[in-house]
């Protein structure tokens, strides 16, 4: 069991927006906004989206974007575009006992 | 260009160890927390461990403390996780991931390599 949690999918259609939840407790999401995102296409290595919450890094579409409302962060894909498709995970700092921990995982299907 | 390559995977029995190492090049690597990352086939990722950039610092999951143990040879820049004890639940595609903080861990990964396999079965 994963100590983040997300819902398993999430669906739009092209254009449309969609946000996934990432919830947390006050000793990881809502401690500390190292909260991050990563989107993993089927075979391929997991691509940094966001990181400090809502920071994007260089090449990453703005169509990207990432907020934090106490114990739950959020990542919200505007004018969904096929190549969204793919699985997004959030991580979080936890502490120097726990180190990091991620989201179970939510698979993105662009219908 | 940045790149980390991991090797040292491979198939071992339970109870078994295994070292894994990552090459890193194309970033001055001891300006850089270095992360372990494994995702179990079919599954989500876990983080495993993280080291910081100077060595002095090492971080651990629950899962793999005690058995586990990360450490980095900035001379060649080199990541390694030495894995003693392995179990059949440790058996998954292990990343090396570089921190996107420089001189300070963001706990975020920005660059990974493709990972190593390690599978743990009698």
């Amino acid at each position: 069991q994963s100590a983040l949690t997300q819902p398993p999918s999430a669906s739009g259609s092209p254009g449309q927006s969609v946000t996934i939840s990432c919830t947390g407790t006050s000793s990881d999401v809502g401690g500390y906004n190292y909260v991050s995102w990563y989107q993993q296409h089927p075979g391929k290595a997991p691509k940094l989206m966001i990181y400090e919450v809502s920071k994007r890094p260089s090449g990453v579409p703005d169509r990207f974007s990432g907020s934090k409302s106490g114990n739950t962060a959020s990542l919200t894909v505007s004018g969904l575009q096929a190549e969204d498709e793919a699985d997004y995970y959030c991580s979080s700092y936890a502490g120097s006992n726990k180190g990091v921990v991620f989201g179970g995982g939510t698979k993105l299907t662009v219908l | 260009e940045v790149q980390l390559v991991e090797s040292g995977g491979g198939v071992v029995q339970p109870g078994g160890s295994l070292r894994l190492s990552c090459a890193a090049s194309g970033f001055t690597f001891d300006d850089y927390a270095m992360h372990w990352v494994r995702q179990a086939p079919g599954k989500g990722l876990e983080w495993v461990s993280l080291i910081s950039g100077d060595g002095g610092s090492t971080y651990y999951a629950d899962s793999v403390k005690g058995r586990f143990t990360i450490s980095r040879d900035n001379s060649k820049n080199s990541l390694y996780l030495q894995m003693n004890s392995l179990r059949t639940e440790d058996t998954a595609l292990y990343y090396c991931a570089k921190d996107y903080g420089r001189h300070l861990p963001g706990f975020g990964m920005d660059v990974w390599g493709q990972g190593t396999t390690v599978t743990v079965s009698s």
